[in-house]
């Protein structure tokens, strides 16, 4: 059965403290991606990684870097968290190679105070 | 600038009724769509997909219908059950997969 984890599904930071959010599939896909889930603006791309070590950026990426050392592990990281980074973090990973679905973590729910 | 768009945040149905969710998108690149399922404090799980060669994909009570020329697809639930409640997003992506573009989502209440 496929599975995609993130560390934690609920976390409560402070403003400018520096925040890791990870995600391991055992899936051994090549795709990874990071999304934000606001209410009225769907679910949001800040980054996605094709590789180990490669990364891009999506369309929200400011204010958040990602690592990507091995291929099962998406780490994403907010460098000085912000209160306008209250949000859902939803992690996805995709297998290259025809026409498939990306499968989803759980999710992070985000509170930055 | 929104690729895919869903312009109804909200739907009530009754229950045993059709439930029909409607996506529109921009760019004709796009070959698969998708459309998801997603409760409160959980992530989307997959629902049901269809490719540009096709207009029409069929699993159980879900169907997915595709028009290309208008750039529109729509999921219809038959019958509608209250365990459906939840919001669903429409998705689509490229021949590649490498991205992937969401709708806003719209959230379906099916009243018992």
């Amino acid at each position: 059965d496929v599975k995609v984890t993130q560390s934690s599904r609920y976390l409560v930071k402070r403003t400018g403290e520096k925040v890791f959010l990870e995600c391991v599939q055992d899936m051994d896909h090549e795709n990874m991606f990071w999304y934000r889930q606001d209410p009225g603006l769907g679910l949001r791309l800040i980054y996605f990684s094709y590789d180990v070590k490669m990364k891009e950026k999506g369309d929200i990426p400011e204010g958040y870097s990602v690592s990507r050392e091995k291929k099962e592990r998406f780490s994403l990281i907010l460098e000085s968290a912000s209160t306008n980074q209250t949000s859902m973090y939803l992690c996805a990973s995709f297998k290259l190679a025809g026409l498939n679905e990306q499968f989803f973590g759980p999710g992070t729910r985000l509170t930055v105070l | 600038d929104q690729q895919v768009k869903q312009n109804s945040p909200s739907l009530s149905v009754q229950e045993g009724r059709i439930s029909i969710l409607n996506c529109d998108y921009t760019n004709s690149m796009f070959d698969y769509f998708l459309w998801y399922k997603k409760y409160p404090a959980e992530g989307p799980t997959f629902l049901i997909s269809i490719s540009s060669i096709k207009d029409k994909n069929e699993d159980g009570r879900f169907t997915v219908f595709l028009n290309k020329s208008a750039k529109h697809l729509s999921l219809h639930i038959v019958p509608s059950q209250p365990g459906d409640s939840a919001v669903y997003f429409c998705a689509a992506s490229g021949w590649t997969g490498n991205q992937f573009y969401f709708g806003t989502g719209t959230s379906l209440t099916v009243i018992p």
